[in-house]
């Protein structure tokens, strides 16, 4: 089993729907990003969260919003999907350095959105 | 300016050859440096971290020149494996996020 899975792998919706994508870790690392990736552009840091309690804007948060609801988990939320949020977006976990190194990201596989 | 500046390349290379990427970043409060390596349609995984001055992993060579605030990237003896886009991302110490440059594709051919 992957160490960082996303959810959903692939989907499509329309202009205006509210979209979540979820991931959800494994390794026990307390700090989670989102970025988007975007052909010629590379990834883009939208939120960041270093602790439960804890969250960062990224380069690119408008439009966007997350929760996290538990050290594992880290969803971002699309309240209204527009076309130019089309974009595979990656889940990544990082060890705070207690244990591992920092700033090392482990990325889950991507989800792939696509607003129509 | 960009936080974290590439080249997208493509650079082409043949089988064999030497070639070398530069990333340069903004923050001069940057501590540690990583490259990683992405293959298409795929996650990006760790290449190489550098803390000091530079760092070498058999045919990976990378050196940080803090003064100009650049790390450069390079690869010998190229294979056919290594075609894939390079990301350059600095550990902004001061607040702890990663930004990364928008990578280098490299294409190696036969």
């Amino acid at each position: 089993d992957a160490d960082v899975t996303q959810t959903p792998r692939n989907r499509i919706t329309k202009t205006g729907k509210r979209i979540m994508l979820e991931c959800s870790q494994t390794k026990g690392h307390d700090r989670m990003y989102w970025y988007r990736q975007d052909p010629g552009l590379g990834l883009r840091l939208i939120y960041y969260s270093f602790d439960v309690k804890d969250i960062n804007k990224g380069e690119i948060s408008d439009g966007y919003s997350v929760s996290r609801q538990a050290q594992a988990k880290f969803s971002l939320s699309l309240e209204s999907a527009i076309p130019n949020q089309t974009a595979l977006y990656f889940c990544a976990t990082s060890d705070s350095g207690t244990g591992g190194v920092v700033g090392e990201l482990f990325f889950g596989e991507g989800s792939r959105l696509t607003v129509l | 300016r960009k936080e974290v500046e590439q080249d997208p390349g493509p650079f082409n290379v043949p089988e064999g050859a030497t070639v070398a990427f530069n990333c340069t970043y903004s923050n001069s409060a940057s501590q540690s440096f990583f490259w990683y390596r992405q293959d298409c349609r795929k996650e990006p995984k760790l290449l190489m971290s550098v803390y000091s001055s530079g760092n070498e992993d058999g045919r990976f060579t990378a050196q940080l020149n803090r003064a100009s605030q650049y790390i450069s990237l390079l690869i010998r003896d190229s294979k056919l494996s290594d075609s894939a886009t390079y990301l350059c991302v600095p550990l902004s110490g001061n607040t702890g996020k990663l930004i990364f440059g928008q990578g280098t594709t490299l294409q190696v051919k036969p």
